[in-house]
């Protein structure tokens, strides 16, 4: 059973025109985290979101939003996609347990073309 | 600054044969965390392997082993008699120990393309 689960699988959206994905996890994970892989190259971690608070990493453009309405799901917002934001998105979570750093559960992705 | 670095861009193999992945990083802390991550071509990230910087001890799980060496901080992954499902990206990742929600950070990925 799919336990981090991102909709749509595929999305396609226009030049400047807003865009939302979806990831839920029914694991209870207390961590959400965005990724973007563009083709052929490592995941670039986005944000995260540490229970409700919120963690942007410093070269995240601000065109990127997020919102994690409840522990189970979160959003990532783009507001004016352009050409360069075609990307997989990669939504995770881990269970953050006093330090020790639990694996992150990946989904199964979000595919975005911009036409 | 924590850098992975996966040399091997790709790599093919004929199935049945042994194949290792190398994964070398860099970190200034004395307590971190590696991963494997594997990618098929449907796209999710399957988690693989955690190791936490204190335990060197090998690990096999099946066909799968991993040799970590903080000598040389490597952290390789081997692949034993090797099948077409085993084609995919696998990432090496490294991430901090001092707290539970610490990002990851990726290598680029060796692409393994195993032929029948």
């Amino acid at each position: 059973d799919a336990m981090v689960i991102q909709n749509p699988r595929y999305q396609v959206t226009q030049f400047g025109k807003p865009v939302t994905l979806s990831c839920s996890q029914t694991l209870n994970h207390n961590v959400m985290y965005w990724y973007q892989q563009k083709s052929s190259q490592a995941p670039k971690l986005l944000f995260h979101y540490y229970d409700k608070d919120f963690n942007n990493e410093a070269d995240t453009p601000d065109n990127f939003q997020s919102r994690r309405p409840n522990t189970s799901f979160c959003f990532l917002d783009i507001r004016s996609p352009g050409l360069g934001d075609a990307a997989m998105y990669l939504c995770a979570t881990s269970r953050e347990t006093g330090g020790a750093n639990q694996p992150q559960h990946f989904g199964d992705g979000t595919r975005l073309s911009i036409l | 600054a924590q850098k992975v670095t996966q040399a091997q861009t790709e790599i093919s193999v004929v199935e049945k044969e042994d194949v290792t992945l190398d994964c070398v990083y860099e970190t200034r802390d004395t307590t971190y965390y590696l991963f494997w991550y594997k990618q098929p071509p449907s796209g999710e990230l399957v988690f693989l392997i955690r190791r936490n910087s204190f335990d060197e001890q090998n690990e096999i799980s099946g066909r799968y082993s991993w040799n970590f060496q903080k000598s040389t901080s490597s952290f390789n992954f081997t692949i034993t008699a090797s099948q077409v499902v085993d084609s995919a990206v696998y990432f090496c990742a490294l991430s901090e120990a001092l707290s539970g929600n610490t990002p990851l950070v990726f290598g680029k990925g060796t692409r393994l393309s195993v032929i029948a």
